[in-house]
């Protein structure tokens, strides 16, 4: 089966400008989850979805921040305006469960530098 | 989250078997126990997981101490492509990952 799928794979932008990153899950999973890392720290959890709803964005920035899931197929994470200390790689994954007895796919992760 | 903890870093030889040790002492009844590793320039990758018995899969073995407080993922013979972060997660029904600065192992020839 076809993995999760990420692009772009890097994008360079300037502070201020807006970037929309693009996650497509395996086909069928309806959870969708994003993640980031930012230079020298841990893998953090940004948010959560579960078919087009979002179940948990907890550990969504701030509200540069935008996450959609149209329909429940793929999903865009968009930041508007970018700031510096948003560069990191951004990874997305998908699972067929929402519970911790199933494993997690990632994608290869977009790498975002705000210049 | 279940608090762990796991060696900065491991050294292995190829084709020798590697023992991963994660202590994670709070984890809760309900939490599996998940591993996952992170070669250079790629996004996580799942490598198993379990809940209170020992797990097998092609990739890795999975023991479980009885009283859950600790685990060990076990790489029956190493390759260099194994040279990875690999990171020990409790989970439950909250479901989201809460990665640590997990385990780099080294192969060399």
């Amino acid at each position: 089966e076809a993995g999760v799928t990420q692009f772009p794979s890097h994008s360079v932008i300037e502070k201020g400008q807006t970037v929309t990153l693009r996650c497509d899950p395996i086909s069928g999973h309806d959870n969708l989850y994003w993640y980031r890392r930012v230079m020298g720290k841990e893998i953090k959890f940004l948010l959560h979805f579960v078919k087009e709803s979002k179940q948990d964005e907890s550990g969504m920035p701030n509200n540069r921040f935008l996450a959609e899931r149209t329909g429940g197929t793929y999903s865009t994470l968009k930041v508007q305006p970018a700031e510096l200390e948003d560069s990191g790689v951004y990874f997305c994954a998908s699972s067929q469960r929402d519970s911790g007895g199933y494993g997690y796919t990632f994608g290869s992760g977009t790498r975002l530098t705000v210049v | 989250d279940a608090k762990t903890t796991q060696p900065n870093s491991m050294e292995s030889n190829e084709e020798e078997p590697v023992h991963l040790p994660c202590n994670h002492s709070t984890i809760s009844g309900t939490d599996y126990i998940h591993w996952y590793r992170q070669l250079p320039s790629q996004g996580p990758e799942y490598v198993i997981h379990g809940l209170t018995s020992n797990v097998n899969n092609r990739m890795a073995s999975l023991a479980i101490a009885e009283d859950r407080k600790s685990s060990t993922l076990i790489l029956h013979r190493a390759t260099l492509r194994d040279a990875a972060v690999y990171y020990c997660i409790p989970t439950g029904t909250a479901s989201k990952l809460t990665f640590g600065t997990g385990t780099r192992l080294q192969v060399t020839l």
